[in-house]
């Protein structure tokens, strides 16, 4: 089947470096999605992989390991509007062309002064 | 540019009912997207939309459920009738269905409370 393992909580002081892990297991890989969701608001796109590597945007990166299955979201110089859940996504290849993300639970991120 | 819009942001309704959640995408998005959040689990796929077609429907829990999306632009998800296990936060999103990255955009989804 299609899995997907996150942290379900994670605490961290303003200022600091985080590191969020997200481990899958998937078929028909076609990239993997960071997003960011506030309570009560929609995710928004934090970042993508598709390639091996770290992809940087700021405070944000995002790194993938295709052979491993594991990507982790670097959060740096934490501000307390970073408090929210972080969602690890894997897009996914099925049926012919058809592709649809794959969720993990989440991790609930607090930022402590 | 204006954002993914859903509608109601919450509905509460009693077992049997029927409900519809209509979701606008952004302007100009060809692929809209379903997905449903039930307390304590991941997201999950509903079914995707190429402009006025379903692509893949797979996700759609059962025949209670019917997604339409006329002439491509809104679309609106009715649950009839609907059941407990139904309660959960709807989201809608999409994308331009162009490039490798292709990103989805999510609108703020319809909390659904069946009871």
């Amino acid at each position: 089947g299609q899995n997907i393992d996150q942290p379900t909580e994670m605490t961290a002081t303003e200022g600091a470096i985080v590191q969020i892990n997200c481990t899958y297991q998937t078929s028909g890989f076609n990239g993997l999605f960071w997003y960011q969701q506030h309570a009560g608001e929609a995710p928004t796109f934090l970042s993508y992989n598709v390639l091996d590597g770290l992809e940087e945007k700021g405070r944000f990166s995002s790194f993938l390991s295709r052979s491993k299955g594991y990507s982790y979201l670097l959060l740096k110089e934490l501000q307390m509007k970073d408090s929210a859940s972080y969602l690890c996504a894997v897009r996914v290849y099925y049926a012919g062309n058809n592709r649809k993300l794959i969720w993990g639970l989440g991790t609930s991120l607090a930022v402590n002064p | 540019e204006a954002g993914v819009t859903q509608f109601p942001s919450h509905s509460v309704i009693e077992k049997g009912q029927t409900v519809t959640l209509r979701c606008d995408p952004i302007s100009g998005h060809d692929n809209l997207y379903w997905y449903r959040r039930v307390m304590g689990k991941e997201i999950k796929f509903l079914l995707h939309f190429v402009k006025e077609s379903k692509q893949d429907e797979s996700g759609m829990p059962n025949n209670r459920f019917l997604a339409e999306r006329t002439g491509g632009t809104y679309s609106t998800l009715k649950v009839q009738p609907a059941e407990l296990e139904d309660s959960g936060v709807y989201f809608c999103a999409s994308s331009h269905g162009q490039g490798g990255t292709d990103t989805q955009y999510f609108g703020p989804g319809t909390r659904l409370t069946v009871l």
